[in-house]
């Protein structure tokens, strides 16, 4: 079975840096694109970044650009977000999701909250 | 002026039809893109339901009914997402999507209200 786990969500201040992971299993990892998509409480969806199968190439949304880094290994099946200089405004719940080159896989989301 | 606009909502009765529009900004030309539609009820994940560039470059999501349809209408630069015999448990929130200048573009989402 196809499964995402997203972790490393929780509350953080502004300014703040938190890291989340997505356990990808059931399938070959490093044969797909993924991305992380957010969405605030009572939202639309946000996409927030996409990188490559191998890990060479990443965008970002504007929203993001120079303040969040996605990454990947391959070897441990797991996607990563770094995020730092938090604002309010990232307070979303973030979604791993498999490219393929729609959005077929959802991870169940991890919550970030960025408040004092 | 936003790259993808949605109408915020949408109502129907059950058994008609509902027709979703995506516009595309100015200057974007609905014809080059491959438009993407997702499906989001309460609490629950995205769904894919199809996506839509053409009648010769177009999918169908799995398990997807084929009363949900995707099209274009070049004279306002939107994508169409098209469901006949409209179901309660069609109520949700739809959303469109394009790959666009390598990022992934969301419209901001139409809820529809079956009534």
């Amino acid at each position: 079975e196809v499964q995402l786990v997203e972790s490393g969500g929780g509350l953080v201040q502004p300014g703040g840096s938190l890291r989340l992971s997505c356990a990808a299993s059931g399938f070959t990892f490093s044969s797909y694109e993924m991305n992380w998509v957010r969405q605030a409480p009572g939202k639309g969806l946000e996409w927030v970044s996409y990188i490559s199968s191998s890990g060479s190439t990443m965008y970002y949304a504007d929203s993001v650009k120079g303040r969040f880094t996605i990454s990947r290994d391959n070897a441990k099946n797991s996607l990563y977000l770094q995020m730092s200089s938090l604002r309010a405004e990232d307070t979303a719940v973030y979604y791993c999701a498999r490219e393929i080159p729609h959005f077929d896989c959802w991870g169940q989301g991890t919550l970030v909250t960025v408040s004092s | 002026q936003p790259v993808l606009t949605q109408p915020t909502s949408l109502s129907a009765s059950p058994g008609a039809s509902a027709r979703f529009t995506c516009t595309l900004r100015s200057g974007i030309n609905v014809g080059t893109y491959r438009i993407y539609w997702y499906q989001q009820k309460p609490g629950s994940l995205p769904r894919y339901l199809l996506k839509y560039k053409s009648d010769s470059d177009k999918q169908q999501g799995s398990g997807v009914p084929s009363r949900f349809s995707g099209s274009k209408d070049a004279s306002t630069n939107a994508g169409l997402l098209l469901i006949s015999g409209l179901q309660s448990e069609d109520e949700a929130d739809y959303y469109c999507a394009i790959w666009y200048s390598s990022t992934w573009v969301f419209g901001g989402g139409t809820k529809l209200t079956v009534l």
